[in-house]
């Protein structure tokens, strides 16, 4: 595609229940981030994939959350035991590689209720 | 630690009139920064970006300043229109990827 694609666009969990999120990046970039951002907040770094290896990830903020990028082209960053705290929107961006400007897919909105 | 901060969290202007919103900066490590724009609903959108071996850099109606010494970092449009109203994060990198972001400041323009 022509951009970063996330889905699903909304998410409303109940808090206990396990959910995965969707990022497709665009075609050929090596680079992929997912961010967490909370209302009225900047982006917080979360994890980090150079291909299909995961680099960093210094901000995933429990082992409740888990990503992967097993053919370094789409990932899923997964939370179990969903809680309220976890609400927010989760931002995934690429690039070509970690050293250019990363591009933003629109987000998904989770709510944990 | 490290960390980007913004001076003036909401910043508000009258159509046609320059806007210059600043961001300060930590870590003098850094050698890449980014300017943001995000619209509520969506992602962000990349405006412009400069690395620390400049100190100017421009765009269509918007110009980068770095200040190394300072450790500052300003954006600048050019005669702002309603279309620019949106909130701006500055971010930094110094990891070749892994970037920070500053709180943001949110442009409103009146007509």
């Amino acid at each position: 595609g022509a951009g970063v694609s996330q889905s699903p666009r909304y998410k409303v969990a109940k808090r206990g229940q396990d959910v995965a999120l969707r990022c497709d990046p665009i075609s050929g970039h090596v680079s992929l981030f997912w961010y967490q951002q909370a209302l009225g907040q900047g982006p917080e770094f979360l994890t980090y994939f150079q291909n299909e290896a995961q680099l960093d990830k210094s901000g995933l903020p429990s082992d409740r959350f888990f990503a992967e990028r097993p053919e370094g082209s789409v990932s899923t960053l997964k939370i179990q035991r969903t809680q309220q705290e976890d609400s927010a929107v989760y931002l995934c961006a690429s690039s070509i590689d970690g050293n250019t400007e990363a591009f933003f897919g629109q987000g998904t909105r989770l709510t944990v209720v | 630690g490290e960390s980007v901060g913004l001076h003036l969290p909401t910043l508000s202007v009258q159509e046609g009139d320059n806007s210059i919103i600043n961001c300060a900066y930590s870590n003098s490590a850094s050698d890449y920064f980014i300017w943001y724009k995000q619209e509520s609903g969506k992602g962000p959108q990349f405006i412009i970006d400069i690395r620390s071996n400049m100190d100017k850099r421009q765009g269509q109606r918007v110009t980068v300043l770095l200040n190394k010494t300072v450790k500052h970092l300003s954006l600048q449009i050019a005669a702002t229109q309603p279309g620019d109203s949106a909130v701006y994060f500055c971010a930094e990198t110094n990891q070749g990827g892994k970037l920070i972001f500053g709180q943001g400041t949110e442009l409103s323009v009146k007509p």
